[in-house]
């Protein structure tokens, strides 16, 4: 099984608002990531999460905030965002954060729009 | 610096008639090749990977890819298109030399396929 879920698959969110995307994995992966994709573009690296702690940010503003409760789980929390954080966003595991050959699982998506 | 280049945005074929979709690298190191798949408002699929030995590599739903080290490439090839292919098409690369996990995603090429 290499599945990746992701929940909610839609939300609309004001600027005010505060939310949460969630990601589950069950693949035993001890690696976990946070994309971000527009719409015809390739992914964008956000966060990466090795042995749930934050190895890798790239520079993602402090109204994204990433959590990761334990292996299996992955959160990113948004707050005050703008409109042009609108975006496809994605998490992928994979069995490690250093494994060159190893391969990233990515989930559905969820589709964020802000007004 | 490592780099990926995927030189067409859009490949067109006819169902039945093989289909190439082209990738070419720029890494340091031993690299390490990925093709993903993307269907409209779902997120990246795998289809197959290059880690070393045989420079011919078949994945999921039929596909393959063939690595070239003198022409720094890695083509993903079927020999008969459906319809149901038609998709965004990612190549990824990994830099042996590199440390981290890091994919580094070309810009993705369209495929469309008709009847």
């Amino acid at each position: 099984d290499t599945e990746v879920t992701q929940t909610p698959k839609h939300l609309v969110m004001g600027m005010t608002n505060k939310k949460s995307l969630k990601c589950e994995q069950h693949m035993g992966h001890r690696a976990m990531y946070w994309y971000k994709q527009k719409a015809k573009k390739p992914p964008e690296l956000m966060f990466v999460y090795s042995y749930e702690k934050l190895s890798i940010n790239e520079s993602v503003p402090s109204r994204f905030s990433p959590e990761c409760p334990n292996s299996s789980l992955l959160n990113l929390h948004l707050h005050a965002l703008q409109p042009e954080d609108s975006a496809l966003y994605l998490c992928a595991s994979s069995l490690s954060a250093g494994g060159h050959t190893d391969t990233q699982y990515f989930g559905p998506g969820t589709r964020l729009t802000v007004l | 610096a490592q780099s990926v280049a995927q030189p067409e945005d859009q490949v067109n074929v006819a169902e039945g008639n093989p289909l190439t979709v082209k990738c070419t690298y720029s890494v340091s190191g031993n690299p390490y090749l990925f093709w993903y798949v993307q269907y409209p408002n779902r997120g990246l699929q795998f289809l197959l990977k290059y880690i070393t030995g045989d420079n011919l590599v078949k994945g999921s739903y039929g596909f393959e890819a063939e690595f070239n080290k003198s022409q720094t490439s890695f083509h993903l090839k079927k020999p008969s298109a459906l319809v149901s292919d038609s998709a965004l098409y990612f190549c990824a690369v990994r830099d042996g030399n590199q440390a981290g996990t890091a994919l580094i995603f070309g810009k993705g090429t369209t495929l469309s396929v008709s009847s």
